[in-house]
């Protein structure tokens, strides 16, 4: 079956310490997407990429940093400048026709500091 | 600017309850609305949408109908299940730019 897969599901990151957090999807979708879901708010855009190896800062990029060499990844970096890091993270990918919706997230990867 | 604002939850409902979750936005021209779902321990998942005014998206028994002259695209359904229990987040994209808005969400729990 197709989809997104995001691992780990669950990530714990010591202060100072950077942790990368995958995405991996198998649609053959042009642009691919990661939020940032805290309690309380909606979901928020860190980076997008519309095609490989280009993408664009989001609303709340400071912290994060991401790479797409490959159509199928999309994986995030979570650097220690990132000082509130504790979060549930989702990926997303959608096909160009459809304009930049998000149509397929991955079930997620909650991240916690020590 | 361009944004989204739902009612706040938790919302509880007994099961074959009428279901609303108002969402109304704020946009620069024409935008497209969407709604997602989110399952306890899931990612997201496109619900409905509707790409232009008077539309009704629908899915599921849910519906939604595309406003414009109250700015609003609330979700309906006439008798939730306890299956329908989840996270729903109202969304729009703004083609100028491309932007794409989430909602906060609102929490349903149906109970038996």
């Amino acid at each position: 079956d197709g989809g997104i897969t995001q691992s780990p599901k669950y990530l714990f990151r010591k202060e100072g310490q950077n942790v990368t957090l995958s995405c991996e999807q198998n649609l053959n979708h042009d642009a691919m997407y990661w939020y940032r879901q805290d309690p309380g708010q909606g979901l928020r855009l860190i980076y997008y990429s519309q095609i490989v190896n280009d993408f664009q800062k989001g609303d709340i990029a400071e912290g994060y940093s991401v790479s797409r060499e490959k159509k199928e990844s999309f994986p995030l970096t979570v650097t220690s400048a990132q000082k509130n890091p504790t979060a549930f993270y989702l990926c997303a990918s959608s096909s160009q026709d459809l304009g930049l919706q998000p149509q397929h997230f991955g079930d997620g990867t909650r991240l916690s500091i020590l | 600017g361009n944004s989204v604002t739902q009612m706040e939850g938790p919302v509880t409902l007994s099961e074959e309850a009428f279901l609303t979750i108002n969402c109304t936005y704020t946009a620069t021209g024409y935008p497209s609305l969407f709604w997602y779902v989110q399952y306890p321990g899931e990612g997201l998942q496109l619900l409905l949408k509707a790409t232009k005014a008077d539309d009704k998206g629908s899915n599921k028994g849910f519906e939604a109908t595309y406003r414009k002259e109250t700015t609003s695209f609330h979700l309906e359904k006439g008798s939730v299940q306890v299956s329908d229990s989840a996270v729903y987040f109202c969304a729009l994209l703004v083609y100028q730019g491309n932007q794409f808005y989430f909602g906060t969400g609102t929490s349903l729990t149906v109970i038996p």
